[in-house]
Order: C-alpha cells, then sequence, then structure tokens
C-alpha cells in the first residue's frame, strides 16, 4: 500500500497570503494524484486531479505541482473560505490512499 | 445539477447489518463509475470500495474485503453499499462519490455507527 504523508500538519496563514501544502508519496505514483478540501460540515470537494489539473469550477488561486513522489498544493492570496482540511490522494496504485490532511487556520 | 444523496445510516451493533444507498441525479449514472469513502470521526478520508459502470468489476479496500459488497442499480441510478459483519471501527460517515481515480463530487455522507 503506498503511504502518503503530508506537511506540515496545520499551517497558519494570515488572509491575502501564499499557502503551500506538501504531499510525499512512498513510491512513485507518476501524476496520479489529486487534491480535495474538507470544510466541516460540507461533502469533501475536489480541487486538483492528475497533479496539476484544475477541477471544474475552482478558482485559479489553487495550484498544483509535482510527480513521482513529491506534490504541492498552492494557494496563492488566501480567502477566507479557504481554511479548511486539505488531502490529497493517490490513484496509481489499488488500494487508493489519501494522505492524513494539512490544516489550514487563519494567522 | 449533479447530485448524490446517501441514505441507510444509522447505530447498529457489532456483528450486524446495514446497506446504505445513494441516489444519484442530473448525470448519465450508468457511464461512470462510483465509489464510496469514509471518514471516522476526527480522521481523514479512506477510500473504501468502487463499482465499473456495468457492476462488472468491483474493488475494496483490504479492511472490508469479505464483509462489504458495493453494487448499483443502472435503471433506478443507484449505488448501494451492504455492510455486513460490521466493527468498531466501521464507524464512520460514508460517502457516495463519483468516479474510479479521483472522486467528483461527493454527497453528503450517511453516518454509521457501530456500537
Amino acid at each position: 500500500e503506498i503511504v502518503m504523508t503530508q506537511s506540515p500538519a496545520t499551517l497558519s496563514v494570515s488572509p491575502g497570503e501564499r499557502a503551500t501544502l506538501s504531499c510525499r508519496a512512498s513510491q512513485s505514483i507518476s501524476s496520479n494524484l489529486a487534491w480535495y478540501q474538507d470544510k466541516p460540515g460540507q461533502a469533501p470537494r475536489l480541487l486538483i486531479y492528475d497533479a496539476s489539473t484544475r477541477a471544474t469550477g475552482v478558482p485559479a488561486r489553487f495550484s498544483g505541482s509535482g510527480s513521482g513522489t513529491e506534490f504541492t498544493l498552492t494557494i496563492s492570496s488566501l480567502q477566507s473560505e479557504d481554511f479548511a482540511v486539505y488531502y490529497c490522494q493517490q490513484y496509481n496504485n489499488w488500494p487508493y490512499t489519501f494522505g492524513q490532511g494539512t490544516k489550514l487556520e487563519i494567522k | 445539477e449533479v447530485q448524490l444523496v446517501e441514505s441507510g445510516g444509522g447505530l447498529v451493533q457489532p456483528g450486524g447489518s446495514l446497506r446504505l444507498s445513494c441516489a444519484a441525479s442530473g448525470f448519465t449514472f450508468r457511464t461512470y463509475w462510483m465509489s464510496w469513502v469514509r471518514q471516522a470521526p476526527g480522521k481523514g478520508l479512506e477510500w473504501v470500495a468502487n463499482i465499473k459502470q456495468d457492476g462488472g468489476e468491483k474493488y475494496y479496500v483490504d479492511s472490508v474485503k469479505g464483509r462489504f459488497t458495493i453494487s448499483r442499480d443502472n435503471v433506478k441510478n443507484s449505488l448501494y453499499l451492504q455492510m455486513n459483519g460490521l466493527r468498531v471501527e466501521d464507524t464512520a460517515v460514508y460517502y457516495c462519490t463519483r468516479g474510479r481515480n479521483c472522486f467528483d463530487p461527493w454527497g453528503q455522507g450517511t453516518l454509521v455507527t457501530v456500537s
């Protein structure tokens, strides 16, 4: 099973600033990686797939990069609605696995 | 608008059974892989199972193999998860979601409590 490790566990950033979230795979997953946003009381939302492709309706301030084992989700100029938990997920090998999440909180 | 609405969750004793349902609308259900993903209280996301468009392929996470069965009805536009031999560690919100590899959109989830 591929283990996905996200860092940091919690990230404190001020509105308007940039946030950089990391995700590492225990073995190469090519570009088979997705990012999700999870807010309390809401359904998780797909943000990025294939490591760098924004899902429909996702604002351009969200961008993904990386391949192989190292991946990054960048949110430029944080808005109030962006404070949430973010998960990465690999779909290169069964079983598909998620990282443990990064909580993005207001500084 | 694409909608996924789960139902069937509840409180069950260890060893018991539940059947979750997911009603899909707003898209051509029969043309998509569908999946179940769960989230234990205060924990992260865990993919549980998925099923091909015609039901001919099904995959499960090891922890539920032999206990859970995913199925679908393409006439009723519905997805199901039959859960038998439930364990305390199966306690979670179960989400119905569209897709094979990555998941979009997700339903609001249904809570299963095993206690």
